[in-house]
């Protein structure tokens, strides 16, 4: 079936050091894959996305790492802040714009 | 600020009652998308329309509907409510129709009692 699933439902990290957020997704026709930040009481928000021609890409402070062959996504957090502690959702572009969302991962980072 | 803003920011309603949720997507966007977020089923994607037309539909209730009108904002009625549908309801809007970052409002956070 559909499904977007996480490795790990808590992170926690501390401030300075690097956070890796895992991801496995199972539609192996899936074509374009986003990371999500969602703050407590907000909307999620954007973070970096890639293709499926790609196997990782860079944003600020973040990579995003894609792995076809096992269906695995990875979001890289670069020196975390305490201002990136969220849950952190993978979501997976299916059918037009229809995104599957993970179960979302909560990193905690501590000072 | 995403620019996407969805009203009310709340709502509390009883149950059997029917409620309509307003989605006014960034200025140029032309795809809207609705999911709904709860504590058991987290984010789940309930139906996307571009430009005025359905476009993919996710797990939506029959007793759930949704529009996008001509000026591209959209609502999203539920109907019949139930204690169960209690959750975050979020519009998210994009440029196109698929494979491109959605951006995401503040969500209607609804409760039925």
């Amino acid at each position: 079936g559909e499904s977007v699933g996480l490795h790990l439902p808590t992170l926690s990290v501390q401030e300075g050091d690097n956070s890796i957020i895992n991801c496995a997704y199972s539609n192996s026709a899936s074509d374009y894959f986003i990371w999500y930040k969602q703050e407590s009481g907000k909307g999620p928000q954007f973070i970096i996305d890639i293709r499926s021609n790609m196997d990782k890409r860079q944003g600020q402070r973040v990579t995003v790492l894609l792995n076809k062959t096992v269906k695995h996504l990875s979001l890289q957090i670069a020196a975390t802040q305490p201002g990136d502690s969220a849950v952190y959702f993978c979501a997976e572009n299916i059918q037009g714009g229809k995104l599957i969302f993970g179960q979302g991962t909560e990193l905690s980072v501590k000072p | 600020d995403s620019g996407v803003t969805q009203t009310p920011k709340h709502l509390i309603t009883a149950t059997g009652q029917r409620v309509t949720l307003r989605c006014s997507p960034r200025s140029g966007d032309l795809s809207v998308y609705w999911y709904q977020q709860s504590l058991d089923q987290g984010l789940q994607f309930l139906i996307q329309y571009y430009n005025g037309e359905e476009r993919a539909k996710g797990n939506i209730l029959e007793r759930f509907s949704a529009q996008q009108f001509p000026d591209l904002h959209s609502e999203l009625n539920l109907s019949s409510l139930e204690l169960g549908d209690s959750a975050l309801y979020f519009c998210a809007s994009s440029v196109e129709a698929a494979r491109t970052e959605a951006f995401f409002g503040q969500g209607t956070r609804l409760t039925v009692v």
